[in-house]
């Protein structure tokens, strides 16, 4: 199947400093990815919609000047995490999904990254 | 709009018994899908059983088998023969043709599975 490969898988940072988190998808073009953020114990909680070449769209609440996201490319998507503080921590994961799929293609998910910002 | 909805926050289930997890949907898509997937401790997402709304028959992937009752708007994970590496977050998702790409996800199940 189809594979997204997410990195880093964990990272500590120090509280006001910028994190930057690459989403890829490795064999198929990607015009499309999703970020979600995910507390202990809940669910996905979708941030933003990755457009290639063009704005991200941020979900209602979601600080598009704290999340950046950048899709320059069909197969990349970053997240960036800025002046992090510990309220940030969080695992965050992206998905893709080939843009030609059928209805019953899955969304593929990177391996997440776990956030903490001391 | 979108809704799926798991009611089960925790389920126990002793091993190599059945377990049964619920999800209900609300959509007004006349065709979508239905995905159950896996997220053990490690947090990677494994994808385990599709079911179009379309389908005749339920889905069966190995273990896995989805009830669905379209008119109940149900599509429920049951899980045979529970085996110790089962325990993990269950999420159901769904995804409209009108909605591209995007997945809405329920609010997952946690299931232990007992020695």
């Amino acid at each position: 199947g189809a594979v997204v490969s997410q990195h880093p898988s964990w990272v500590i940072c120090k509280s006001g400093t910028s994190v930057k988190i690459e989403c890829r998808s490795l064999d198929f073009q990607a015009t499309t990815m999703f970020w979600y953020r995910q507390f202990p114990k809940q669910s996905l909680m979708l941030m933003a919609t990755s457009n290639e070449g063009s704005k991200a769209t941020y979900e209602q609440g979601v600080e598009k000047d704290k999340f950046l996201i950048n899709h320059a490319s069909l197969t990349l998507s970053t997240l960036t995490v800025t002046s992090a503080h510990p309220e940030d921590s969080s695992f965050y994961i992206c998905s893709a999904r080939p843009p030609m799929g059928r209805m019953n293609t899955e969304a593929f998910f990177g391996q997440g990254t776990r956030l903490t910002v001391v | 709009a979108q809704k799926i909805t798991q009611t089960q926050p925790g389920m126990f289930v002793q091993e190599k018994e059945a377990v049964t997890l619920d999800c209900t949907y609300d959509t007004s898509d006349p065709s979508y899908g239905l995905f159950w997937y896996k997220q053990p401790s490690s947090g990677e997402m494994i994808f385990l059983i599709y079911q179009g709304s379309y389908d005749q028959q339920n889905a069966t992937e190995g273990r896995y088998s989805l009830n669905f009752q379209k008119a109940r708007k149900s599509a429920n994970l049951v899980i045979s023969a529970s085996q110790l590496g089962d325990s993990a977050m269950y999420f159901c998702a769904m995804r409209g043709i009108n909605t591209g790409n995007q997945f809405y996800f329920g609010t997952g199940t946690s299931l232990t599975v007992i020695p």
